[in-house]
């Protein structure tokens, strides 16, 4: 597709609950990023996938949360028993290689908001 | 990946030049300098990046100083529009996927 894309574009879920956000990135773009971002703050990162290597989930919160990706294209991002804490934006963002000469391209997040 | 210093806050005049500095003081000879800006409620947008040369694209130059230990980003004719919050990092292929963005500088241009 022309951009990232990110679904739903809002979560509102109970305490509790599992959610699972999607994100679609850009055809061709074998890295895939997810962060997260708590109102008024940075970025948080999460995990990377590329292409058909392990992903490196070096800053993954806890074990409640979790993330898929098949091949080059789509990746789920699972947290089970939400908590109030994990209220945030997660932002997904793709870029044409792992290499640091490249950009990458933000979706424009799925806002969390667990009650 | 090398630990960045930014100011946390800015104005600029519509019209004027708006020059963001940006402090990478331990910063490795292979490591790229990357600049972001986020708008209320969007996603980060990619603007600029560079090694060690001045980089000029449409919407902006980078010039880094030739020791590389801070560089700044110019927007040369602030709109309203380039409100927003700017994040200045540094990538490295060897930790690629792990890119840290700060609190960034948030650039409020007044008419």
């Amino acid at each position: 597709g022309a951009g990232v894309s990110q679904s739903p574009s809002n979560k509102v879920t109970e305490k509790g609950k599992d959610v699972e956000l999607r994100c679609d990135p850009i055809s061709g773009h074998t890295a895939l990023y997810w962060y997260r971002q708590r109102l008024g703050q940075g970025l948080e990162f999460l995990i990377y996938f590329q292409g058909n290597s392990a992903p490196d989930k070096s800053g993954l919160p806890s074990d409640r949360f979790s993330a898929e990706r098949t091949g080059e294209s789509v990746s789920t991002l699972t947290i089970q028993r939400t908590q109030q804490e994990d209220s945030a934006v997660y932002l997904c963002a793709s870029s044409l290689d792992w290499l640091a000469n490249y950009g990458y391209t933000f979706g424009s997040g799925t806002r969390l908001t667990v009650v | 990946d090398a630990k960045t210093t930014q100011p946390t806050s800015m104005d600029c005049a519509e019209g004027r030049a708006a020059n963001l500095p940006c402090n990478h003081s331990t910063i490795s000879g292979n490591e790229y300098v990357y600049w972001y800006r986020q708008i209320h409620s969007q996603g980060p947008q990619y603007i600029i990046h560079g090694l060690k040369n001045n980089e000029t694209n449409e919407m902006a130059s980078l010039i880094i100083t030739e020791d590389r230990k801070s560089s700044t980003l110019i927007l040369p004719h602030a709109t309203l529009r380039d409100t927003a919050v700017y994040y200045c990092i540094v990538r490295v292929d060897t930790n690629a996927g792990k890119s840290t963005f700060g609190d960034g500088t948030t650039l409020t241009v007044k008419p």
